[in-house]
């Protein structure tokens, strides 16, 4: 079905580790991967995106990650800063539409 | 971002009453979104617009009706407001298909007593 599975639902790291978020999709034609991230009581903003004929894309302590074979995508956010902390999206698309994950809570503890 | 405007940015009704929602973006978009957003739900499509006069249903549309006569603006409907229908209510739009950079407007948040 249509849908977009994201894991952990919360993550907390300390301040300069790094964080992973993953993604799973099901549709085999779904060929744009964005993230998104969401601090508290704003808009979502488009941090990185990745489309399916590359494998990485980096910007920066950003970067995305796709294996079109397993179906599943990452976002890596390396040395955190307390500025990090918010909620993140991952998105996939079904037909004309983008359907988004859970989310993921990321706190980084100073 | 992307010039998107949304309003109210608030607003507070009882069941029963009809509520709009209004989002105007400034670039020419030519697709346009509503989605509620819940805790533990993410962004939930409730229905949306690929041009003026043609738009269809989302994931959660029950309940909800859109219009869009200007490329510009796409309105949201509550006919009758329910309890469940309090949420944070987000327009995006985007150049294109689903593989095109959605960018949101600032959000609505619905209280409905």
């Amino acid at each position: 079905g249509e849908n977009v599975e994201q894991h952990p639902s919360t993550l907390s790291v300390q301040e300069g580790d790094s964080a992973v978020i993953k993604c799973t999709y099901s549709d085999s034609a779904s060929n744009y991967f964005p993230w998104y991230k969401q601090e508290l009581g704003k808009r979502p903003q488009l941090i990185i995106d990745i489309r399916s004929n590359v494998g990485e894309k980096k910007d920066q302590r950003i970067a995305v990650t796709l294996n079109k074979t397993a179906k599943h995508f990452s976002l890596h956010i390396t040395e955190t800063q307390p500025e990090d902390s918010a909620v993140y999206f991952c998105a996939a698309p079904y037909g004309n539409k983008l359907v988004f994950g859970a989310g993921t809570i990321l706190r980084v503890k100073s | 971002d992307a010039g998107i405007t949304q309003s109210p940015r608030h607003k507070v009704t009882e069941t029963g009453t009809p509520v709009t929602l209004r989002c105007h973006q400034t670039e020419n978009h030519r697709y346009m979104y509503w989605y509620r957003q819940d805790p533990g739900h993410g962004l939930r499509l409730i229905h949306y617009s690929y041009g003026v006069k043609d738009t269809d249903k989302g994931e959660v549309s029950d309940g909800y009706s859109v219009s869009r006569s200007k490329t510009e603006d796409f309105l949201l409907t509550l006919e009758s407001a329910t309890s469940s229908q309090t949420s944070v209510y987000f327009c995006a739009a985007s150049q294109g298909e689903s593989n095109q950079p959605q960018h949101f407007g600032d959000g609505t948040r619905l209280s409905i007593l």
